[in-house]
């Protein structure tokens, strides 16, 4: 069954620190997976698409990594700011938009 | 910049009344799609249109129906809405092919009573 599981469910850190937030399929064939930031009261907003050759894309302070063989992705921000408060999610593609399959989202809460 | 608007930001609507949720976009977008969003759970993808007058299910259809009459307007109805329909609506729009992304309207937070 093609499944995205994220990790962990929410997260709290301190203004300035770094964290990473995790996404693990299990979607056969895979086309592609993309990060959406969605802050609260708003519609999720692509951050990155990372394909099956893509080891390592990097959005200002967002990098996002994708190890295809694990099939694990992950999404690292540097030096958080108050504005990263946001549900990050994964998404991944198996063949087209139709089929997308989504993750529950990872709820994360930087504090001052 | 692409701008998805959906009609109503908050709905509170009673069981048995039918309820029309419109979404609009300004970009020409040939995919249009609606999703609801349940706390701790993927969005959920209801219906999707790859076309004018041309519809989809996805996979929690039931209970919902979808029109699109042009190009940029997509509305989904719920027939008789339940207390199990509360939930926030998410409309998206596209171009065709696996690398555009979605671009989605702000929601609207439908509450049946």
């Amino acid at each position: 069954k093609n499944q995205v599981e994220q990790s962990p469910q929410s997260l709290i850190i301190l203004e300035g620190k770094n964290c990473t937030l995790q996404c693990n399929y299990t979607v056969s064939p895979f086309s592609n997976l993309r990060w959406y930031k969605q802050d609260t009261g708003r519609g999720p907003v692509s951050l990155t698409i990372m394909t099956f050759s893509e080891n390592t894309k990097s959005n200002g302070r967002y990098t996002a990594t994708l190890d295809a063989d694990t099939k694990q992705s992950s999404l690292h921000i540097t030096a958080s700011q108050l504005s990263d408060s946001a549900s990050y999610i994964c998404v991944v593609s198996p063949e087209s938009n139709y089929q997308l399959i989504w993750g529950a989202g990872t709820k994360l809460i930087i504090k001052p | 910049d692409v701008k998805v608007t959906q009609s109503s930001r908050y709905l509170v609507k009673r069981t048995g009344e039918k309820v029309f949720l419109e979404c609009v976009q300004d970009m020409d977008h040939e995919n249009m799609f609606w999703y609801r969003q349940d706390p701790g759970l993927g969005l959920r993808l209801i219906y999707f249109s790859y076309d004018v007058k041309m519809k989809e299910k996805g996979d929690i259809p039931e209970g919902y129906s979808v029109s699109r009459e042009k190009k940029e307007r997509f509305s989904l109805i719920l027939e008789s809405a339940s207390t199990n329909q509360t939930s926030m609506y998410l409309c998206a729009s596209s171009r065709t092919g696996p690398r555009y992304p979605l671009h989605f309207g702000n929601g609207t937070r439908l509450t049946v009573t």
